[in-house]
């Protein structure tokens, strides 16, 4: 596997569910970062780690939370979500200390909460 | 703080048409800047990014952009525009000192028509 791979693609919860998105990246960077992208809303960096701390929470309610147990895995566990957060949850890495360097991204987990 | 504007959420272009997708930055300091694209339900692709080294920028797929620091500007044009360039596109902009995530603009989403 190459690059960063986001599991699952599509995922439904009810309010009540506790569930868990997984981000693995396969490319020896050291920080990874969680991004929310809902319809007609710009992208919302949600959280950024770097070597395995996190460094940087953007106002996220607590019914997110991450965990980053190693540099190549990131997961975002969820647990009495609203109908709001309802989005298209990305995962992004990158090498950190070189600002010229892009972030790239996985496919997206399709969050739908019912 | 570093920011990006990206000027009209929707762009529509005949198939040969010449593509412009506006983007200007806010940036106290010299920026790192980037575009990518998306297409329907995936995540974000690097098009190109400018590092300071050249201010034409060549990228993938035919798109090139131009960095103009009197403009503040770093468009994204494309000479011929395809079908397959339907899309929705990305600028953003990483800079200033321990800031590591990239910030983006509200997107500009590409119809090509035939």
């Amino acid at each position: 596997e190459t690059g960063v791979t986001q599991t699952p693609r599509h995922l439904v919860m009810g309010m009540t569910n506790k569930k868990s998105l997984k981000c693995e990246q396969h490319l020896g960077h050291n920080a990874m970062y969680w991004y929310k992208q809902s319809a007609k809303k710009p992208l919302e960096l949600m959280f950024v780690y770097s070597l395995e701390e996190r460094v940087e929470n953007n106002s996220v309610p607590s019914r997110f939370s991450p965990e980053c147990p190693n540099s190549s895995h990131l997961f975002l566990h969820l647990h009495t979500l609203q109908p709001e957060d309802s989005a298209l949850y990305l995962c992004a890495s990158s090498q950190d200390g070189q600002a010229n360097t892009e972030a790239f991204f996985g496919q997206g987990t399709r969050l739908t909460v019912v | 703080a570093q920011s990006v504007t990206q000027l009209g959420s929707h762009v529509s272009v005949s198939e040969g048409a010449l593509v412009l997708l506006r983007c200007n930055y806010s940036s106290s300091v010299p920026p790192y800047l980037f575009w990518y694209v998306q297409y329907p339900n995936q995540g974000l692709q690097l098009l190109l990014k400018y590092t300071s080294a050249a201010t034409l920028v060549k990228g993938i797929n035919g798109f090139e952009a131009e960095f103009k620091k009197s403009e503040t500007s770093f468009h994204l044009t494309k000479p011929s525009a395809h079908m397959s360039d339907a899309a929705e596109y990305f600028c953003a902009v990483r800079g200033g000192t321990g800031r590591r995530a990239l910030t983006f603009g509200s997107g500009t989403r590409l119809q090509v028509q035939p």
